[in-house]
């Protein structure tokens, strides 16, 4: 059983397109997040939804936008995408907000033309 | 700003041999430490953590120690396999509202056989 999946694994698109990621857990975590990681390897948060509640929202465009239908799913959006926005993005869950470790999932790659 | 830092972008170990891999942090508020494991066009797998109010924490072949006077920490491996073989990321939270992890960016350790 996957613990944290997205959707798609790989995603190429062209500048100016929107396109969505998707990402689901099972383990009835609480509290969800999205990390972007760039060229350089820097792993970096972007944004975190508790019980379907945004907690995080860190200096990102607002052409990026988090979306949580219910607890289980944290769904990214981006419009007008740019080359900048090429990276890969992950997914992870945590049981609550107080601590411990949090669970990713195996990214996204996005590539933009 | 780069609050968690790793300064040893790779290592190269001796099957058998010890692995040392270190991480800095600047951040005083941070109050719990994790590792993460990374192989390629996968996700992070958390590895170990640590707790500010103690100093080491040791799990089978791994173990954290935490000098927070320095604000240091290091992750042992002992002994190496091949299959540890991987990026490592350091991270850190301050424990606030939102378990926001800060990473640092990473250590790729080789071991070879």
């Amino acid at each position: 059983d996957t613990a944290v999946s997205q959707t798609p694994k790989y995603l190429v698109t062209q500048m100016g397109n929107d396109k969505s990621i998707k990402c689901e857990q099972n383990l009835g975590h609480d509290t969800m997040y999205w990390y972007k990681q760039d060229s350089k390897k820097f792993l970096k948060i972007m944004f975190s939804y508790n019980n379907k509640e945004l907690i995080i929202n860190e200096t990102v465009p607002n052409r990026f936008s988090p979306k949580s239908p219910d607890k289980a799913h944290l769904n990214l959006h981006i419009n007008s995408l740019e080359l900048g926005d090429s990276a890969v993005y992950f997914c992870a869950s945590n049981r609550g907000t107080s601590g411990g470790e949090q669970f990713f999932g195996p990214g996204t790659r996005l590539t933009v033309l | 700003d780069q609050q968690v830092k790793q300064n040893s972008p790779s290592l190269s170990v001796q099957e058998g041999r010890i692995s040392i891999l270190n991480c800095d942090y600047t951040n005083s508020m941070f109050d719990y430490f994790l590792w993460y494991k990374k192989y390629p066009a996968e996700g992070p797998t958390f590895l170990i953590s640590i707790s500010s109010i103690k100093d080491k924490n040791e799990d089978g072949r791994f173990t954290v120690f935490l000098n927070k006077s320095a604000k240091h920490l290091s992750l042992h491996i002992v002994p190496s396999q091949p299959g540890d073989s991987a990026v490592y990321f350091c991270a850190a939270t301050d424990g606030g509202a939102t378990n926001k992890l800060i990473f640092g960016t990473g250590t790729l350790l080789a071991v070879q056989p």
